[in-house]
């Protein structure tokens, strides 16, 4: 079983929607969580950082659910350059496990 | 405020060949440094990472070396590449968890 998943889509939205995915991590000890963007042929970039209280950054909103081992990425009023594909990774020591990343397209 | 280099940013090598990306990082001392690859349409996944100078811990065996020669670069080598090598390889540096990425290597082995 892979530490992180998440559904590749590609979740195709017109500007103006919400679009929403998840992530899943099997390691339990998993101590810190995150979000990254990355744009095609781009290296990754921090988006945000995911807290147990769940946690907004402008049109983005993070959840963290530590008992069922997922985290969530929810965007409002979804723009042109919110297309991207988006990282979910976790942290345990020294080490970061990303998933493969969900693809988001938004369509004018 | 730190930066991260890699270079070259694209190189095509033939199967066989001898490689050496070089990273290194500015603006932090002592940083925790990793090696990536991430193989097209795929996740990122972790080859090698370092807290210090001269440490350096594998993530999977391969054919690949990473060697640390002063405090802010990190170096990936192998002797003879496989066509399995090629991907886009990600150096990073990490501070309280985060981690910030160079801008790639994008690796073809023909």
């Amino acid at each position: 079983r892979k530490e992180v998943e998440q559904d590749p889509g590609p979740f195709n939205v017109p500007e103006g929607a919400t679009v929403a995915f998840n992530c899943t991590y099997s390691n339990s000890a998993s101590q810190s969580f995150f979000w990254y963007r990355q744009d095609c042929r781009k290296e990754p970039k921090l988006l945000m950082s995911v807290y147990s209280s769940g946690n907004e950054d402008g049109r983005f909103t993070a959840q963290l659910n530590r008992a069922s081992q997922y985290i969530s990425l929810l965007i409002r009023d979804s723009k042109l350059s919110d297309s991207a594909t988006y990282l979910c990774v976790v942290t345990r020591d020294y080490k970061l496990s990303f998933g493969a990343g969900t693809t988001v397209t938004v369509r004018a | 405020s730190q930066t991260i280099h890699q270079w070259p940013a694209t190189l095509v090598q033939p199967v066989g060949s001898p490689l050496s990306l070089e990273c290194t990082v500015e603006g932090t001392s002592n940083p925790n440094l990793y090696w990536y690859r991430q193989a097209a349409g795929r996740g990122l996944q972790l080859l090698f990472y370092s807290v210090g100078i001269g440490q350096i811990s594998s993530e999977v065996p391969q054919n690949l070396s990473a060697s640390r020669p002063q405090d802010r670069q990190f170096i990936l080598s192998s002797k003879k590449l496989l066509l399995s090598d090629s991907g886009f390889y990600l150096c990073a540096w990490s501070a309280q968890g985060e981690q910030f990425f160079g801008p790639g290597t994008r690796l073809t082995v023909l």
